[in-house]
């Protein structure tokens, strides 16, 4: 079946301007999450949203970044104003659950963020 | 603060022989520990958890809460087993990662 897809797969923009990333997740699943890898290091936790429970927004390194998920479908990171040190690859996963079930994390792909 | 940390960027293992990747964790509750790899080109996956006390691919890990550590093992490397491997907590349904190991097997 269909996994977890997200575009672009490359994204390259000029300091200062906005970006949106996207995410589809997996059909069902009811949990989606956000993460920033930057080269050389681990994943980020950016932003998880359960079912239509309040997003937890407590990964968000600033608040030029801010995502939104349509019910339990589709998921938009979006980026503000961008810096250089915002380049990275930034990850999506769902999983079919929350609470329990997290570590059965499903992954997309990624999108590479370059801010020239 | 819960963190993850895995000692080593980089493990060169020969073909045959054993591997460990360590991973030692920080966490104040009980500690739900995972697993994680990253072939190349590919999605990175989840590989065990400790809850399920599996054996994936011929890896175990085993949690032990003394020592705060859920090092992955395999008695005899194969060449497929070159991967990123990532250790993992849940933490109130927040996975956090460490940064990463390269695992690399010489011929």
């Amino acid at each position: 079946g269909a996994g977890v897809s997200q575009s672009p797969s490359n994204k390259v923009t000029e300091k200062g301007k906005d970006v949106e990333l996207r995410c589809d997740p997996i059909s069902g699943h009811t949990a989606l999450y956000w993460y920033r890898q930057r080269l050389g290091q681990g994943l980020e936790f950016l932003i998880y949203f359960q079912g239509n429970s309040a997003p937890d927004k407590s990964g968000l390194p600033s608040d030029r970044f801010s995502a939104e998920r349509t019910g339990e479908s589709v998921s938009t990171l979006t980026i503000q104003r961008t810096q250089q040190e915002d380049s990275a690859v930034y990850l999506c996963a769902s999983s079919p659950h929350g609470l329990g079930a997290a570590g059965e994390q499903y992954f997309g792909p990624g999108t590479r963020l370059t801010v020239t | 603060a819960q963190r993850v940390t895995q000692p080593e960027k980089l493990l060169s293992v020969f073909k045959g022989a054993p591997v460990e990747l360590k991973c030692n964790y920080s966490y104040s509750g009980s500690p739900e520990l995972f697993w994680y790899v990253q072939y190349s080109r590919q999605r990175l996956q989840l590989l065990l958890r400790h809850i399920s006390r599996e054996s994936i691919k011929g890896f175990t890990a085993d949690l032990n809460k003394g020592e705060t550590s859920f090092h992955l093992k395999k008695p005899f490397a194969q060449e497929e087993d070159s991967a990123m491997y990532y250790c993992a907590l849940n933490r109130d349904d927040k996975i956090i990662f460490g940064k990463g190991t390269r695992l690399h097997i010489l011929p």
